[in-house]
């Protein structure tokens, strides 16, 4: 069984602050792959990254960035320079290749981030 | 290129009753996947479908079923609703391989009263 922890329920920030989203996740396969998903008051989950097991380099793209640590289970997600338009609640999310489950997304709990002007 | 489309946005059914709801997958994807959001549970996967075929299914009721059509247009019907059905679902549409992202639909909003 896969399972996707979010400890942060709720995050405030003011603008051009950075924020870090915490992610832990358990899984026995040793493929598997972690998202990030934004979900703004639309509802709509919209597609931020994604990272392979076997792949830990960390890299940033615009504002984004992402820490992935197979040691700690971990894949924490960074918006580096905050804005308002970065409110909504973020998912971190898992796939897992050969337990059956390869196309099905275990989700977190979420996140709520606001950021204050 | 267009995204996923669900329709319809919202939706207000009596208990016992039943309901379809239609997602058109982006052009080309042949995976559509459908979750259930809500305040209690989170985001919990229903079944994909790719081809026509269910593929995978999450732990629901079989009240719960679903189907794709030849153009990969899905449908996903619940019966005899209950009060906990009410939820936002969420249609996801990938090109069906494992090292692809899904990508969702703005979602139905579903009421039971």
């Amino acid at each position: 069984a896969q399972k996707v922890t979010q400890a942060q329920t709720e995050i405030s920030v003011v603008e051009k602050e950075d924020v870090t989203l915490d992610c832990v996740y358990e899984t026995r396969d040793t493929t598997y792959y972690l998202f990030w998903y934004k979900q703004p008051p639309s509802g709509e989950l919209v597609f931020l990254i994604r990272r392979n097991s076997f792949d830990e380099q960390n890299e940033i793209s615009g504002r984004y960035s992402w820490n992935f640590q197979k040691s700690t289970s971990s894949f924490n997600f960074t918006i580096t320079a905050s804005q308002v338009v970065d409110s909504a609640v973020y998912f971190c999310a898992l796939s897992a290749v050969f337990s059956g489950s390869a196309r099905q997304l275990t989700f977190g709990s979420g996140t709520q981030l606001t950021v204050l002007p | 290129k267009a995204g996923v489309t669900q329709t319809p946005r919202y939706l207000i059914k009596t208990r016992g009753q039943q309901v379809t709801l239609s997602c058109s997958p982006i052009s080309g994807h042949r995976s559509v996947s459908w979750y259930q959001q809500t305040p209690g549970q989170g985001l919990q996967f229903l079944f994909e479908y790719f081809s026509e075929t269910q593929r995978n299914k999450g732990n629901f009721p079989g009240r719960f079923s679903g189907r794709q059509f030849s153009n990969s247009r899905s449908e996903m019907n619940v019966s005899t609703l209950e009060l906990g059905d009410s939820a936002l679902y969420l249609c996801a549409s990938s090109p069906g391989t494992v090292n692809t992202e899904a990508f969702f639909g703005q979602g139905t909003r579903l009421t039971v009263v």
